[in-house]
């Protein structure tokens, strides 16, 4: 089976931008969570999607949102892109919401992005 | 809600000497306790998990944690360690509904 993939893996984009990133789980996960890695903050949940409705919601402000397609891909959007959201962006598939009791979920590689 | 806190930001240690990296929770419930670890460059990947049972459970590359609910910890254990375990390493917890939070991590290096 072919694991989470991410794209892009690199991105650079400039303040007040926006910038979709795409995540495509691991075929039959209908679950993806998405979260923020930083040196400073560690990892922050953002978001989880769950048969393409969003089940839980980290403390991110609304110019983070995302959504699920009915094939469980999901994007995440950031809107008028600050320095501080620098980062790489995680996303995780799993079969049941959050892991469900065996925790386990499946990570990409990420989406690194760079605001300049 | 439940929540997650690793002692230490940044661990060096020998190659060959024993690790201990240092996970509390907090948790109104009864808890699922979980490591990952992060190479350089990848995604996270489960390292071990405790549902239930025995307290004490171990990975296949010679780590292991020990559930202790009275002092709400789950540490994690190498007796020794090698170059190639230089990883992040997040605790994470998850309660009965199936929110799982993660610790800031942990950066282990290990030293020749």
């Amino acid at each position: 089976k072919a694991g989470v993939t991410q794209t892009p893996r690199y991105l650079i984009k400039t303040r007040g931008q926006q910038v979709t990133l795409s995540c495509s789980p691991i075929s039959g996960h209908r679950s993806v969570s998405w979260y923020q890695q930083t040196p400073g903050q560690g990892l922050q949940f953002l978001f989880e999607y769950f048969s393409e409705t969003q089940r839980n919601k980290g403390n991110f402000p609304g110019r983070f949102s995302g959504r699920q397609f009915s094939n469980s891909r999901s994007e995440m959007n950031v809107s008028t892109l600050e320095l501080g959201d620098s980062a790489l962006y995680l996303c995780a598939s799993s079969t049941r919401p959050a892991g469900g009791v065996t925790g386990e979920q499946y990570f990409g590689p990420g989406t690194r992005l760079t605001v300049t | 809600a439940q929540s997650v806190t690793q002692l230490d930001s940044q661990v060096p240690v020998f190659e060959e000497a024993p690790v201990e990296l240092r996970c509390n929770y907090s948790s109104s419930v009864s808890v699922y306790l979980f490591w990952y670890v992060q190479y350089p460059n990848q995604g996270l990947q489960l390292l071990l998990k405790y549902l239930s049972g025995s307290t004490l459970v171990e990975s296949i590359n010679g780590f292991e944690a020990e559930f202790n609910k009275s002092q709400t910890s789950f540490h994690l254990r190498k007796p020794s360690v090698h170059i190639s375990d230089t990883a992040e390493y997040f605790c994470a917890v998850s309660g009965g509904n199936n929110d799982m939070r993660f610790g800031a991590g942990t950066r282990l290096t290990v030293k020749p």
